[in-house]
């Protein structure tokens, strides 16, 4: 069974700061890897996604993860914390690199990024 | 805007009482998925389905129910509702079965009183 553990429910930085979210993940098969933010009254936006191919992948508004087999883990980073960067984000993984994929998300507790001025 | 609709936004209602949320997909995509997001059991896999066929199903209580149209849109009917039925309900869709990127509507909040 697959499974998602966010370290940290709730991560403070300065805005400037470096931002790092941690996920690690446990999977049977060649993981499909997510980051998801969630504002304030709004739905999921996906952040970034891991497939295949290049393990450090770079997604929207300056975030980035790095895929790394050996440490199962797939952990979110953002060079400088912007005031607009607090909301909660979500790691997720699914089984979509197998043939019976069925693209269901298995998504970590959720981590709430607060950006202090 | 992820192109995926949700009505209604907010709906309040009693206990033993049954609702149905509705969701329109982001055009062209075949599948759709719902989610429970609720503060002590976090975001969970409720149901897919593909093309009106069910594809997955996950931590889904009896009482709920869910189905795809022709037309692609999903309902998902909650009866017999509990207290602890409260939570954001999402819908997502993706064009595939999941290989592809997944998008999440925006929630519909159901509060049972």
């Amino acid at each position: 069974a697959q499974s998602v553990t966010q370290l940290g429910s709730h991560v403070s930085v300065s805005e400037g700061a470096l931002v790092l979210l941690r996920c690690n993940y446990s999977s049977s098969v060649p993981p499909y890897l997510f980051w998801y933010v969630q504002y304030p009254n709004q739905g999921l936006q996906l952040l970034l996604k891991y497939t295949t191919g290049a393990t450090l992948v770079k997604g929207i508004n300056g975030f980035e993860a790095e895929f790394k087999k050996s440490e199962t883990s797939f952990h979110l980073t953002k060079p400088s914390a912007h005031m607009s960067d607090a909301a909660e984000y979500f790691c997720a993984v699914s089984d979509s690199s197998v043939s019976s994929n069925t693209g269901k998300l298995i998504f970590g507790q959720g981590t709430t990024l607060q950006v202090k001025p | 805007d992820s192109g995926v609709t949700q009505t209604p936004k907010h709906l309040i209602t009693a206990t033993g009482q049954r609702v149905t949320l509705r969701c329109s997909p982001r055009s062209g995509d075949l599948s759709v998925y719902w989610y429970q997001q609720s503060l002590d059991q976090g975001l969970q896999f409720l149901i897919q389905y593909y093309n009106g066929e069910e594809r997955a199903k996950g931590n889904i209580l009896e009482r709920f129910s869910a189905q795809q149209f022709p037309d692609l849109h999903s309902e998902l009917n909650l009866s017999s509702l509990e207290l602890g039925d409260s939570a954001l309900y999402f819908c997502a869709s993706s064009v595939d079965q999941g290989r592809n990127t997944i998008y999440f509507g925006e929630g519909s909040w159901l509060t049972v009183v």
